[in-house]
């Protein structure tokens, strides 16, 4: 089955700076690749995700990236402020019509100071 | 439009008995899925339900199941609990519509909590 690995699993940055958090995935049928952020005592909420048939997709600070051949995609969030604190998670699915099983990395605990 | 709505919020069980939760998707939407979120294994597929039929499971035990309603509803129920049963259990829905760009983006619920003693 998918397998999905996600680092670091804390990253401590300064106001103002970049967070960049990379994942791997082994399983080549995956073609969905969403992003979720967690807050404490809140579900995962999806902030961003990309198609295998898309390379780079943006939303205001937060961009994500895919290379297919090497098996890696990565979530990076410029300008970080006080409230980009919290848990991220990525995943990985071999979307199709017959089911949507996202397999997840093991999160990455970000810590933006002031 | 109501997010993914899960009832109850919190639960203590004791070891032995059974639980059942409930999730409510987003209305319109017809796929339900559950994951268990524990420290140690971190966030785990259990299953997804779509019109009334389980199509995906995870790697748990029989004692985890599932079922969805007509209204697309879903409950997950676990019976005799084990200790290592506690974590919190998230509900997504999505639409799973055919074709459409967001057809699969899964929207999560605030979750259960479930502590077995």
């Amino acid at each position: 089955g998918e397998n999905v690995e996600q680092h670091p699993s804390t990253l401590s940055v300064q106001e103002g700076d970049s967070a960049v958090i990379k994942c791997t995935y082994s399983d080549s049928a995956s073609n969905y690749f969403p992003w979720y952020k967690q807050e404490l005592g809140k579900g995962p909420q999806l902030i961003i995700d990309i198609r295998s048939n898309v390379g780079e997709k943006k939303d205001q600070r937060i961009a994500v990236t895919l290379n297919k051949t090497a098996k890696h995609f990565s979530l990076h969030i410029t300008e970080t402020q006080p409230e980009d604190s919290a848990v991220y998670f990525c995943a990985a699915s071999p979307f199709k019509a017959a089911g949507n099983k996202l397999t997840f990395g093991g999160g990455t605990r970000v810590l933006v100071k002031p | 439009k109501a997010g993914v709505t899960q009832t109850p919020r919190y639960l203590i069980k004791t070891r032995g008995q059974q639980v059942t939760l409930s999730c409510s998707p987003i209305s319109g939407h017809r796929s339900v899925s559950w994951y268990q979120q524990t420290p140690g294994q971190g966030l785990q597929f259990l299953f997804e339900y779509f019109s009334e039929t389980q199509r995906n499971k995870g790697n748990f035990p029989g004692r985890f199941s599932g079922r969805q309603f007509s209204n697309s509803r879903s409950e997950m129920n676990v019976s005799t609990l084990e200790l290592g049963d506690s974590a919190l259990y998230l509900c997504a829905s999505s639409l799973m519509a055919s074709g459409g760009d967001r057809s699969y983006e899964q929207y999560f619920g605030p979750g259960t909590r479930l502590t077995v003693t």
